[in-house]
């Protein structure tokens, strides 16, 4: 069992809310990615941190954003919600290269839908 | 642009069969493998990794194929079992480059008892 959690869960929330997913991982992990996956969908990479202060944009064009103060937290924020960010966002961590393992581990997610 | 193609997207195989999961590749820099298994509700969990520096990697049952020249690999699941339903991700990265994972689209495998 990975030791990374995201809260909440599931997330049913009004149009032009702000929201906050939160993600922690206690495996000290440098690295640390936000996906975005649609039911039986593939995963795209939406943010991609390598350490603290450290964010990047990912492949899919998103319009959340997120933080990274602390090496164990990486929260993911919208500041509108709309009913086209309805969808599920998996956190992720995963360890530097040269460590034994490069394996990324998965939360088990956020499904938020926006009505 | 799709950089990594899965197929099939969907399987149906008895009790005691073999699935078989295929996946392409375009990025040649890519240099590590994944195969992840989700469950609904649940997020993915790697399942077995392969380097390009060998053709195969056996994890009880579970086979990766790889093919460096076709840059294409697979999955086998040798005597599938109805707990193995799930969904089946195959993946690429570059872990040099920040091991952010490139994923194909999925296959929804059941095996039935």
């Amino acid at each position: 069992e990975a030791d990374i959690y995201q809260t909440p869960r599931y997330l049913v929330i009004g149009t032009g809310k702000k929201i906050t997913l939160e993600c922690s991982q206690t495996m000290g992990h440098d690295k640390m990615y936000w996906y975005q996956q649609d039911p039986g969908m593939e995963l795209h990479l939406i943010h991609y941190s390598y350490g603290v202060n450290s964010t990047e944009k990912g492949d899919l064009s998103s319009e959340s954003t997120v933080s990274r103060i602390r090496t164990e937290h990486f929260p993911l924020t919208l500041e509108s919600a709309r009913p086209s960010h309805t969808s599920q966002y998996l956190c992720a961590s995963s360890a530097t290269l040269g460590l034994p393992n490069t394996e990324a581990f998965f939360g088990q997610g956020t499904r938020l839908t926006v009505v | 642009q799709q950089q990594v193609k899965q197929s099939p997207q969907s399987l149906i195989v008895q009790k005691g069969g073999i699935s078989i999961i295929n996946c392409a590749y375009e990025n040649t820099a890519f240099d590590y493998f994944p195969w992840y298994q989700q469950f609904p509700g649940k997020g993915p969990a790697l399942l077995i990794a392969i380097r390009p520096d060998v053709s195969e990697k056996k994890e009880g049952r579970f086979t990766i194929s790889f093919n460096k020249s076709a840059k294409q690999f697979s999955l086998h699941i040798m005597d599938s079992q109805p707990g193995d339903s799930a969904t089946y991700f195959c993946a690429a990265s570059i872990p040099a480059a920040g091991n952010k994972l490139t994923f194909g689209g999925g296959t929804r495998v059941l095996v039935k008892p």
